[in-house]
């Protein structure tokens, strides 16, 4: 079966500092992996997905995530952090691929400090 | 576009009682999938209907149905709530690009008293 783990469930950062938030995956079939953000009292916005093809992967807002295989790691990057950055973030691989289902991270809330 | 919506936002109830929440796909949207997210689970995948049929079912007792209508509006139901049941109860929907890419609604917050 398909798993995440997001490493961490808070990270702290100053505002123009690097973002790093970790995401490792457990998959048997090539996956397909996502990055959602959540804001309180909302729903969940696609940052960025990885299908196929280029392993570094850029989303809105300024942030990446470079797929590694090797290393079944997908983490999310933003070289300068704002303050409206700070929320929740779900790290998702696709079930399988006959649906849509996803399966999440446990997520990891960020916040940044002026 | 309209994005996903959610009827209704928040909703209390006792326990013993059942309730049903409603979510419109973004137009063209085929395929609705419904998540729970609590505080000490996250997110968990209840099911997922395409073109009226269950396509995909979580891990989740009896208790959690659902059905799709054919314009392919969305009801989950649950029976006999506990207070456990509380959640954001969020519906997301997909279209027929090449990855199924999911769209969410912004939830609907169930208070089981």
């Amino acid at each position: 079966a398909q798993s995440v783990t997001q490493l961490g469930s808070h990270v702290s950062v100053s505002e123009g500092a690097l973002v790093l938030l970790r995401c490792n995956y457990s998959s048997s079939v090539p996956p397909y992996l996502f990055w959602y953000v959540q804001y309180p009292n909302q729903g969940l916005q696609l940052l960025l997905k990885y299908t196929t093809g280029a392993t570094l992967v850029k989303g809105i807002n300024g942030f990446e995530a470079e797929f590694k295989k090797s290393e079944t790691s997908f983490h999310l990057t933003k070289p300068s952090a704002h303050m409206s950055d700070a929320a929740e973030y779900f790290c998702a691989v696709r079930e399988n691929q006959a649906g849509t289902a996803l399966i999440f991270g446990k997520g990891t809330t960020l916040s940044v400090s002026s | 576009k309209a994005g996903v919506t959610q009827t209704p936002r928040y909703l209390i109830k006792t326990r013993g009682q059942q309730v049903t929440l409603s979510c419109s796909p973004i137009s063209g949207h085929r395929s609705v999938s419904w998540y729970q997210q609590t505080p000490g689970q996250g997110l968990q995948f209840l099911f997922e209907y395409f073109s009226e049929t269950q396509r995909n079912k979580g891990n989740f007792p009896g208790r959690f149905s659902g059905r799709q209508f054919s314009n392919s509006r969305s009801e989950m139901n649950v029976s006999t709530l506990e207070l456990g049941d509380s959640a954001l109860y969020l519906c997301a929907s997909s279209g027929l690009s090449s990855y199924n890419e999911q769209f969410f609604g912004p939830g609907t917050r169930l208070t089981v008293l």
